[in-house]
């Protein structure tokens, strides 16, 4: 069954430090998201991106963070210089077409130190 | 934030009886996802229901949808072990999903 794949698990960086998570969402699907969960707290939207745009990106997702596809495989979550507050699970989803079934990845849990 | 409340926060059942659980939404939207999540890891869809659709089933689920009220009511019958997750229910708008805090459920043996 295709699913989306994320890279790596875990990453730990130091605060400051730039980090690049890495997605491969599913192959035919032509919407992607960032979602993070912040350990015990509800999964919260980051952004979504069709057509090599942002479709719609919410408060936290501001001048520090940017996404990219820079192949026709592979969707790029950037963090120019993490926080201790940026610390988090971090999930790539794709969907077919916007507002269907959604299918998530793993998760990348990021920690800031 | 799009998303109300679900509840409740916790849920603890016997193997064999019926799970519910609940969840309030803030804005109009397009449908409603609910999702299941096992020990931090990742979201699995569970079923979605469209904003004109009253109830859906899907095997051992079935979920209702209240627009008037703007509520979702999901429940699981004859619950196994290996239903033990966090559920979150999440209205989809604006090209996004906005979830709810979930409610942990824990089924025994």
């Amino acid at each position: 069954e295709p699913e989306v794949t994320q890279t790596p698990s875990h990453q730990v960086t130091q605060m400051g430090q730039e980090v690049i998570l890495r997605c491969v969402p599913i192959s035919n699907h032509l919407y992607f998201y960032w979602y993070r969960q912040i350990l015990g707290q509800k999964v919260e939207f980051l952004v979504s991106f069709y057509n090599n745009e942002i479709s719609e990106k919410s408060e936290i997702f501001d001048d520090q963070f940017s996404v990219e596809r820079p192949d026709g495989s592979n969707f790029t979550l950037k963090i120019r210089s993490t926080k201790l507050e940026d610390s988090a699970m971090y999930f790539c989803a794709s969907s077919l077409p916007t507002g269907s079934e959604a299918f998530f990845g793993q998760g990348t849990r990021l920690t800031v130190v | 934030s799009q998303q109300g409340e679900e509840d409740p926060q916790a849920l603890s059942i016997q193997e064999g009886e019926n799970a519910t659980m609940n969840c309030s939404y803030k804005t109009s939207i397009n449908n409603l996802q609910w999702y299941r999540q096992n020990s931090g890891r990742g979201l699995v869809h569970l079923i979605l229901i469209r904003s004109n659709e009253r109830e859906k089933h899907s095997g051992r689920l079935r979920v209702t949808l209240d627009t008037s009220k703007k509520s979702s009511s999901l429940l699981i019958t004859a619950s196994r072990a290996a239903d033990t997750a966090s559920y979150f229910c999440a209205s989809y708008n604006d090209y996004k999903l906005s979830f709810g805090a979930g409610t942990t459920v824990t089924v025994r043996a």
